[in-house]
């Protein structure tokens, strides 16, 4: 059984950084792309970045870029969301998605002072 | 960006009854690999979104026949046949053909 389970949310001051962790079982880690989408309270989906299998081609939205850091180790079969200077903008659930077919349960992001 | 609009964005159903969603592309979603990226998820109350049809008109893994998918270009649409209250939520439609993918804005299904 695929599993995607996702950790690090929780409350950020705007400016500071935090970052997401997504422990994925059930199937080989490598040989799949893997994704971030969020979703702002009450509002509908957003892509936020990709990886690919062995992690050498990354891609943003425009709105992240510079600012969010994708990544993943094979070997821990795990993906990674590396969040800095976040903006009240950024508050979501955020997803750990597998090449657009399982979901994680989300972990929420809020930032806020 | 690929702009897509979902139609209508709350659709009011009885079960056992037939309904449609629509989902519009700004431009078409054709790949240059011949092959069409428009899915179709379901977003039950409190839970994650799951894949229901992929490619248009490829049912995942589970889901049952009373879901079908069809469309092509830029008109996409997704049809649930004898509803049933599991079926109640939020469906959005995603095109991964073009970068960025992105997503319609959702259609709520829920009970008249």
């Amino acid at each position: 059984e695929v599993q995607l389970v996702e950790s690090g949310g929780g409350l950020v001051q705007p400016g500071r950084s935090l970052k997401l962790s997504c422990a994925a079982s059930g199937f080989t880690f490598s040989d799949y792309y893997m994704a971030w989408v969020r979703q702002a309270p009450t509002k509908g989906l957003e892509w936020v970045a990709s990886i690919s299998y062995d992690g050498g081609s990354t891609y943003y939205r425009d709105s992240v870029k510079g600012r969010f850091t994708i990544s993943r180790d094979n070997a821990k079969s795990s993906l990674y969301l590396q969040m800095d200077s976040l903006r009240s903008e950024d508050t979501a659930t955020y997803y750990c998605v597998r090449l657009g077919d399982y979901w994680g349960q989300g972990v929420m992001v809020t930032v806020s002072s | 960006d690929v702009l897509m609009t979902q139609t209508p964005v709350s659709l009011p159903v009885s079960l056992g009854g037939q309904v449609s969603i629509s989902c519009r592309s700004s431009q078409s979603l054709v790949h240059s690999d011949g092959n069409t990226y428009l899915h179709w998820y379901l977003q039950k109350p409190g839970q994650s979104p799951q894949l229901l049809i992929y490619r248009v008109s490829n049912r995942f893994s589970g889901v049952p026949d009373r879901f079908s998918g069809s469309g092509s270009g830029t008109d996409f649409t997704l049809k649930i046949s004898r509803v049933e209250p599991e079926d109640l939520g939020v469906y959005y439609c995603l095109q991964s053909t073009h970068f960025p993918d992105t997503f319609g804005a959702g259609t709520k299904l829920e009970l008249k």
